[in-house]
């Protein structure tokens, strides 16, 4: 069945160092791709998405792009801030099963000052 | 803008009660969904439904019930409650086009003892 393995974590950074968290999946077809945070205390909100391969989602200077070839949709940040400490879920949705998602372990990360 | 809510945002159960926890959404989406989160599993779908009157199970659906009677609610009731439950549980939804983002409720963290 479809899958998604995250990297583990947490994740310690200082700020302004490069982010990478890298998520690998299994999936039969053609998948959309996520990466939703969540913020402490709260629920989850979509980061980006990519639909098809080779596409790219960027949002808040976070990017990830689809690669087929690796089944990988590795997240990126050229430099974090303190407010970027969250937790980062990857996650697969089969284009026929809208609105069930199947996630990955989430990544915490920790940036600190 | 009150978008998808949970209640209550915590509670304590002993070992074989019962409870409901609530979840409604103001943005007449068609696809709701409930998700338990554990560390170190992210999250895993327990029941969603594609709109009114319209239920299915997902990963993780035993010792729940859920019902949809509206679009705007959709209630996960623990029929007799297990530490196994112990858990934070996200409501979600979505407008239903593919692709389209899950908007989540803020949890539930749910105890049981």
């Amino acid at each position: 069945g479809n899958s998604v393995t995250q990297m583990e974590g947490p994740v310690t950074l200082s700020e302004e160092a490069f982010l990478t968290i890298n998520c690998t999946y299994t999936a039969t077809g053609y998948p959309s791709l996520f990466w939703y945070v969540q913020y402490p205390g709260e629920g989850l909100q979509l980061l980006l998405k990519a639909t098809k391969a080779d596409d790219k989602g960027s949002n808040k200077g976070f990017e990830a792009t689809y690669r087929k070839e690796t089944t990988s949709f590795h997240l990126e940040k050229g430099s974090v801030q303190v407010s970027d400490s969250a937790v980062y879920f990857c996650a697969l949705s089969d284009i026929s099963n809208t609105g069930k998602l199947i996630f990955g372990q989430g990544t915490t990360l920790q940036v600190k000052p | 803008n009150a978008g998808v809510t949970q209640t209550p945002k915590f509670q304590v159960l002993k070992t074989g009660q019962s409870m409901t926890l609530q979840c409604a959404q103001d943005m007449n989406h068609e696809y709701m969904s409930w998700y338990r989160q554990d560390p170190g599993m992210g999250l895993r779908l327990i029941h969603y439904s594609v709109g009114a009157g319209i239920t299915d199970q997902g990963e993780v659906p035993n010792g729940y019930n859920v019902s949809r009677s509206t679009t705007e609610d959709f209630p996960l009731r623990l029929l007799s409650a297990a530490p196994s439950q112990t858990s934070v549980y996200f409501c979600a939804s979505t407008a239903g086009q593919p692709n389209e983002k899950l908007f989540f409720g803020s949890g539930t963290q749910l105890s049981v003892l």
